[in-house]
This record gives structure tokens, C-alpha cells and sequence, in this order.
């Protein structure tokens, strides 16, 4: 399809597992982001990849989170030793351009439950 | 103080009425301004830009106010389909990343 891809839509994890996130851009956008947005709240910035290089991983909330876009398009966001807080909904999105523009593409996003 | 504002709602509107909320942020070095809606469980959707002159989408006008740091975004002759969450956002000119509100909420009523 034309838009954003990720999967799974849907993941239970019990508390302590991994789990990886996939997200797979629009053909040709340079930016991608990861947001969390957890219920009734706005999305929050994870971490951003210009290309295959991560140039901000600030908003990632523990060193248990890690993204990689090796090739530049295809992005993962793996979640070591899950916890309850960690469930919420992971957002990704892509753009044509780095910078000056606020109009991102969502992918429908993958809903972790972590019990 | 969050950097972004907004009333969580949910704003019970009837249909054909006209509505408006705002947004207030803090960081008067924002440049840019967008209004997204986003469905209940779905992904946000860039809704319009909002430009220092106000601007227009139809039945959609958005506003700016900087010396009192604030956008609004104003929906007239509501439709049923206008029912969503609708999140302002900024951007710092100098920087990528955009600072989300919560959004609010707005249910149009038959």
C-alpha cells in the first residue's frame, strides 16, 4: 500500500518479555519518527531517524527501548523485559523532508498490552 | 506548565452548530502550527497548517494569536463526521520535532 505499515496492529506481552515493533515507511520519505501515546493523551516523541542515522533518541524512556533503521527504510522498535507501563499505543510516522515540516504520516500503530 | 494546552473536552456539540476551541502553548519560539483530528483508535490525520494570518479549509478556519500565544480552530455547520480528537501542535523553527497537545474532544449530536 501507499501509506505507512506497521506491525503488529496488536501485541499481548507478558511482563518481562521482548517484543519489536515494525514499521515500514512511505517509499522515498527521508524522516521517521516513533511517538507513545498512551489513552486520552497526545502522542510523545520517542525517537527520530533521518535516513538509517538516529539522530534523536532522547524521548526513548529507558535503556530497555531501542530503534534501528539499518537500510534507511524499514524501522524497528524492540522493548527489552517489558513492563506494565510500557502499554500503550506505538505510533510510527514518516515524511518526505527532515526538517520544517509538520506534516506527518502515521501508520495505524501497534497497540502493546503488558500484563 | 505543559508546552501545550489544550481543554480535554468532550465539547457535546449539536449538528449544523458552529464551534471553537483553543490551544495555548508556552514556548514563544514556536513557529509553525498545525491542527490534527485524529478517530477514536485510528492515527492522526494533519487536519490544516495555521498561519500567522488565519487561514481557511472550508468549513474550517484556524487562527494564531502570538502576543497572547494561543490558536484556535473554529468548525462550522458541524457534520456527525467532525466527531474526533483534535490535537494542536507546534514546531520550533529550529527544530524537527513537534510538541503534541492532548487534544480535545468534540461528539456531534444528531
Amino acid at each position: 500500500g501507499a501509506g505507512v505499515s506497521q506491525s503488529p496492529r496488536y501485541k499481548v506481552a507478558k511482563r518481562g518479555q521482548d517484543v519489536a515493533l515494525r514499521c515500514d515507511p512511505i517509499s522515498g520519505h527521508v524522516s521517521l519518527f516513533w511517538y507513545q501515546q498512551a489513552l486520552g493523551q497526545g502522542p510523545e516523541f520517542l525517537t527520530y531517524f533521518q535516513n538509517e542515522a538516529q539522530l534523536d533518541k532522547s524521548g526513548l524512556p529507558s535503556d530497555r527501548f531501542f530503534a534501528e533503521r539499518p537500510e534507511g527504510s524499514v524501522s524497528t522498535l524492540k522493548i527489552q523485559r517489558t513492563q506494565q507501563e510500557d502499554s500503550a499505543v506505538y505510533l510510527c510516522a514518516s515524511s518526505f523532508m527532515g526538517r520544517d515540516t509538520g506534516e506527518l504520516f502515521f501508520g495505524e500503530g501497534s497497540r502493546l498490552t503488558v500484563l | 506548565r505543559k508546552e501545550v494546552e489544550q481543554d480535554p473536552g468532550p465539547f457535546n456539540v449539536p449538528e449544523g452548530a458552529t464551534v471553537a476551541f483553543n490551544c495555548t502553548y508556552s514556548n514563544s519560539a514556536s513557529q509553525s502550527f498545525f491542527w490534527y483530528r485524529q478517530d477514536c483508535r485510528k492515527e492522526p490525520k494533519l487536519l490544516m497548517s495555521v498561519y500567522s494570518s488565519g487561514n481557511e479549509d472550508g468549513r474550517f478556519t484556524a487562527q494564531l494569536n502570538r502576543a497572547s500565544q494561543y490558536i484556535s480552530l473554529l468548525i462550522r455547520d458541524s457534520k456527525l463526521s467532525d466527531s474526533a480528537t483534535y490535537l494542536c501542535v507546534l514546531q520550533a523553527d529550529s527544530n524537527y520535532q513537534l510538541i503534541w497537545g492532548a487534544g480535545t474532544k468534540l461528539i456531534i449530536k444528531p
